[in-house]
């Protein structure tokens, strides 16, 4: 069975600050698939980052960097210079590769509340 | 390119009565997987359809069914509410396929609808 933990309940920074959200996550499948979604107030997800198991290297978009540690099972996600746009609830989530079988097993989620 | 739609976005029903909520994807997509959101239990998978046919099921009871048409619009159905059924449905939309194609998988969600059950 999948699982995904995403320890941190509610995280608080203030605007500029750099924030890190963790992802642990739990598969007996050798490939899968991590991501990461974004949803806003409106309650839309918002697809951020997908990572497939056999590639590690980190990843850089603007503001954005992914951290994909597979020997600690982990897929960290950094926000430099936290805008109050920033502000929503992020998920982690994980799904099997290569099956067509596109279920998402998602973390419970990190609140973050960008302060100006 | 049109996003992927729900209708209605807000519902409001008493327990007893039946509900049914519908998804377009994003044209070109043949994959629709359905998602139930609450506060208790977070997000959690119901089904995947793909090219009118189910693929994959979560863990829930048999009051929630779907289905898909051949232009790839999904509906799910939910009888007989319970109180425990109010939450936000999610659609997600993706290009569909297997094997080599399956890698191609990020999932475009839709606004939700919003369920009450009174």
């Amino acid at each position: 069975a999948q699982k995904v933990t995403q320890a941190q309940t509610e995280i608080s920074v203030v605007e500029k600050e750099d924030v890190t959200l963790d992802c642990v996550y739990e598969t007996r499948d050798t490939t899968y698939y991590l991501f990461w979604y974004k949803q806003p107030p409106s309650g839309e997800l918002v697809f951020l980052i997908r990572r497939n198991s056999f590639d590690e290297q980190n990843e850089i978009s603007g503001r954005y960097s992914w951290n994909f540690q597979k020997s600690t099972s982990s897929f960290n996600f950094t926000i430099t210079a936290s805008q109050v746009v920033d502000s929503a609830v992020y998920f982690c989530a994980l799904s099997e590769a290569y099956t067509g079988r596109r279920a998402l097993t998602f973390g419970s989620g990190t609140r973050l509340q960008v302060q100006p | 390119k049109a996003g992927v739609t729900q209708t209605p976005r807000y519902l409001i029903k008493t327990r007893g009565q039946q509900v049914t909520l519908s998804c377009s994807p994003i044209s070109g997509h043949r994959s629709v997987s359905w998602y139930q959101q609450t506060p208790g239990q977070g997000l959690q998978f119901l089904f995947e359809y793909f090219s009118e046919t189910q693929r994959n099921k979560g863990n829930f009871p048999g009051r929630f069914s779907g289905r898909q048409f051949s232009n790839s619009r999904s509906e799910m159905n939910v009888s007989t509410l319970e109180l425990g059924d109010s939450a936000l449905y999610l659609c997600a939309s993706s290009l569909g396929g297997s094997g080599a194609l399956a890698s191609a998988g990020e999932q475009f969600f839709g606004p939700g609808t919003r369920l009450t059950v009174l």
